[in-house]
This record gives C-alpha cells, sequence and structure tokens, in this order.
C-alpha cells in the first residue's frame, strides 16, 4: 500500500492564481481530510468527507473548495490564491467516519503564494 | 468552539531523561488523540485515548476525561523522539481539533 499520498510536494503560486492539492489514499478509508499547518501552530481543519460524495467544512473553509467523486480521492481546490493561504497543507485518512480511528496522515504540500 | 491547551510549548532534554507532557481541553470530547510530527513533517499517530491509560514502549498516555486533560509520558527519551507532539480532539462533530503542540528537542 503506498498509504496517503499528496502532490505536489512544493508549489509557488502568485496571488490570484488557482491550483488543486492532490490527495489519494488507496486504504479504502472512508473519512477524508484536509488541514493547513501555519508556522508554530497546530492543524486547522479546511475540509472533511466521510465519504464519496459528501463533503462539509472545518474550522478555516473559506477560500478552498472540496469534492469526493471516489472513495480515493479528495482534492482541495485553491480558487484564488493569497498570501494568507500560504502554509504546510495535509491530507489525512482513516478506516471509519468516526476520525477515533487512526488517523493516516500524507506527506504533505507547501505552499507559497506571492 | 473547544478550547485545546498544550504545554509546555518548548521542552529540552538531554537523552535517558523522562518527560510528562500536558493536554487541556474546554469540554467533553469523545476523541482524543496523541501525535508526533518528526523533524520531517510527517505526522504519526502515537494513541487513541479518549479516556484511561495506555503504553506503547517507552510512551504512555492517560486520559482523565472528568476533568479534561491527558498527558503523555515519555520515558528514557531518544533523539530520535525530537518533533513536536500535539494532542487532538473531537466534539461528536467528526471534526478533529488540534492542540498548539509540544516542541521537543533532545540532545545527545
Amino acid at each position: 500500500n503506498a498509504g496517503v499520498t499528496q502532490t505536489p510536494k512544493f508549489q509557488v503560486l502568485k496571488t490570484g492564481q488557482s491550483m488543486t492539492l492532490q490527495c489519494a489514499q488507496d486504504m479504502n478509508h472512508e473519512y477524508m481530510s484536509w488541514y493547513r499547518q501555519d508556522p508554530g501552530m497546530g492543524l486547522r481543519l479546511i475540509h472533511y468527507s466521510v465519504g464519496a460524495g459528501i463533503t462539509d467544512q472545518g474550522e478555516v473553509p473559506n477560500g478552498y473548495n472540496v469534492s469526493r467523486s471516489t472513495t480515493e480521492d479528495f482534492p482541495l481546490r485553491l480558487l484564488s490564491a493569497a498570501p494568507s493561504q500560504t502554509s504546510v497543507y495535509f491530507c489525512a485518512s482513516s478506516y471509519q467516519v468516526d476520525p477515533a480511528n487512526e488517523q493516516f496522515f500524507g506527506p504533505g504540500t507547501r505552499l507559497t503564494v506571492l | 468552539g473547544i478550547q485545546v491547551e498544550q504545554s509546555p510549548p518548548d521542552l529540552i532534554l538531554q537523552e535517558g531523561a523522562n518527560s510528562t507532557l500536558r493536554c487541556n481541553f474546554s469540554d467533553s470530547v469523545n476523541n482524543l488523540q496523541w501525535f508526533h510530527q518528526n523533524p520531517w513533517g510527517q505526522l504519526i499517530n502515537l494513541f487513541y485515548i479518549p479516556s484511561g491509560t495506555k503504553q506503547n514502549g517507552r510512551l504512555s498516555a492517560t486520559t482523565v476525561a472528568t476533568e479534561r486533560y491527558s498527558l503523555l509520558y515519555i520515558s528514557s527519551s531518544q533523539t530520535t523522539d525530537s518533533g513536536v507532539y500535539f494532542c487532538a480532539v473531537e466534539v461528536w462533530t467528526d471534526k478533529l481539533i488540534f492542540g498548539t503542540g509540544t516542541r521537543l528537542q533532545v540532545f545527545p
């Protein structure tokens, strides 16, 4: 199993550009989520999904869109990048809806918005 | 929303020392987890512990749900224990809320 994979590892954008961060898992996990981590801070939940076709907002959803058309993939879209979105983005998954199950994290995407 | 506070924010140890990290939360939770983020950024789940005590090798954790805190014990610390330790809680909402972490540095 590859586990949770994220692409790209690094990305630099200009203000106003759009892009999609990719996340995939091959463990048949129902629950997937996106977090951002800013320097010296913990992770903050952006969006999450409890299964294909179902998504919901986390703590900091503004400026981001998600969709879940398959169990395996959970892309995060930045519609119009802003410098405040400079951060490290982590995708995570777990087997069941309840995140009480062990969370598996991807390696992260480091995004810089100029 | 629920507040999750961790202490101390920073901890410096010499190899072989023991340490205790604390996580306080402001409301009842149905889920608490401890994570380790290594110096390369990778996050690893250490414990799922909404209540009680668990042990895994040199690490153990205790959660006292009625008093709204959890403790992570690291015994005989090693340089590979360095990194940031996070606790995260869930309050019946499918959302996992993270604390701000404790940065641990272990020197030989």
